[in-house]
């Protein structure tokens, strides 16, 4: 298997531009979290899914970030619009039943 | 919600040698799981280490060993014969199967290995 793939790897926008990021989870499992990992607030979960449905986004900072899950292969986490202080490595992993976490290599979002 | 707390923000251990690297957490569950990460500057996280709670064997992988001690809610990190590729940040983890399955991460413990 790949691995969680995540793209872009690498994204620099503008302020008020809106980001996508996008995530391909492990075939098979049946949930997926994204997280958002800084130096000053270390890693921090946004949302996460079961079977596709969003269990708990109490960690999505405000109305301007957004997930989704369509199916069980692809998710995206997108930002409108974008800010300074949403510049940050934004991680999507996924897991099967109890087991452990599988990290993608994340995504570096840059905002000036 | 449950706490995860790694209180050494920073370790150094000097090449070849051994550390340990802690984690406490709270909770008032008895089935859980409990793990660490390592992420080195490449930023990819990566497994170390799992432990079940229902086990009461200290899991091991190679030079990775942890000390899980149920009553004191302790899960440390044992590394031995430390190498360079060890420096890495090292969180420890705790899922819930109780509370949607949800991960909850320590914030983090910087290991420097000197050669």
């Amino acid at each position: 298997d790949a691995g969680v793939i995540q793209s872009p790897r690498h994204e620099v926008t503008e302020m008020g531009q809106e980001v996508t990021l996008r995530c391909k989870p492990i075939s098979g499992h049946d949930y997926l979290f994204w997280y958002r990992q800084t130096m000053m607030r270390g890693l921090e979960l946004l949302i996460y899914f079961n079977n596709n449905v969003p269990i708990d986004d109490s960690g999505m900072p405000e109305d301007r970030f957004s997930a989704k899950m369509p199916n069980a292969s692809f998710s995206t986490l997108k930002i409108q619009p974008s800010e300074p202080r949403d510049s940050a490595v934004y991680f999507c992993a996924s897991a099967l039943g109890t087991g452990e976490l599988f990290f993608g290599e994340g995504s570096r979002l840059t905002v000036l | 919600a449950q706490t995860v707390t790694q209180s050494q923000p920073e370790m150094s251990v000097q090449e070849a040698e051994t550390v340990t690297l802690s984690c406490t957490y709270d909770t008032s569950e008895s089935d859980y799981y409990l793990f660490w990460y390592k992420q080195p500057p490449s930023r990819q996280m990566i497994l170390v280490i799992r432990q079940e709670a229902y086990k009461q064997q200290n899991a091991t992988e190679n030079r990775f060993s942890v000390n899980f001690q149920k009553a004191a809610k302790s899960f440390s990190l044992k590394i031995s014969d430390s190498q360079l590729g060890d420096a890495a940040m090292y969180f420890c983890a705790y899922r819930s199967p109780n509370t949607g399955n949800q991960f909850y991460f320590g914030t983090g413990t910087s290991l420097t290995v000197i050669p």
